[in-house]
């Protein structure tokens, strides 16, 4: 299994830019997430997915879009780049059955995002 | 979920134990004690985690308080690879799409 894999790892976009972030996992798990780190912090929830075609919001949601037509990919959408964006985007993804062995997330290596 | 605390860092020599402690003194009855860590530009690695019982698995092991209250995160024999931010997570196993909410973790630094 690759796990969970990330397109691209880094990218540099102009303010007002749009883009999709491309994440995707193998391993048949019902939830997935997206992270951003900005430097020296931790990790903030933008959106999840507890499924195919269910999405929510996380902590910070603004700016961003997400869609989960399938259950392997959860590509995440900025519209308008703005340089408070600029951050380390991480998708992760959990089996999400009940037990807590089924709760570890499984993290992506990452997509750098610069805008400028 | 309950809030936890934890050294911003710490070193430790190759070689020997590392503990990392966390503080979580609010932590409620349901919630267990996670453990990740992040290795330099890439994503959180899962350790390990437990609900009250003492736990070991091949990377390293969990010690927790009677009164839950605390815990201390184990790496017998630190190597150079080691060196990472290490967060300790505390939420409930619910089964539901509970998020991982991450501070700002220890920095641990392995020297020769």
């Amino acid at each position: 299994n690759a796990g969970v894999t990330q397109t691209p790892k880094f990218r540099i976009l102009k303010i007002g830019q749009s883009m999709t972030l491309q994440c995707t996992q193998d391993m048949n798990h019902n939830y997935m997430y997206w992270y951003r780190q900005d430097p020296g912090m931790g990790l903030k929830l933008i959106y999840y997915s507890v499924g195919a075609g269910i999405t929510d919001k996380g902590e910070v949601p603004n700016g961003y879009n997400v869609s989960r037509s399938t259950t392997e990919d959860f590509p995440l959408r900025l519209e308008l780049a703005a340089p408070s964006q600029t951050s380390v985007y991480f998708c992760a993804s959990r089996a999400g059955l009940a037990g807590p062995y089924t709760d570890t997330q499984y993290f992506g290596p990452g997509t750098r995002l610069t805008v400028l | 979920d309950a809030k936890t605390t934890q050294p911003p860092s710490m070193d430790c020599a190759e070689g020997r134990a590392a503990n990392l402690p966390c503080n979580h003194s609010t932590i409620s009855g349901n919630e267990y004690v996670y453990w990740y860590r992040q290795i330099h530009s890439q994503g959180p690695q899962y350790i390990i985690h437990g609900l009250k019982n003492n736990e070991t698995n091949e990377m390293a092991s969990l010690i927790i308080t009677e009164d839950r209250k605390s815990s201390t995160l184990i790496l017998p024999h630190a190597t150079l690879r080691d060196t990472a931010v290490y967060y300790c997570i505390v939420r409930p196993n619910t089964g539901t799409a509970s998020k991982l909410t991450f501070g700002t973790g220890t920095r641990l630094q392995v020297t020769l």
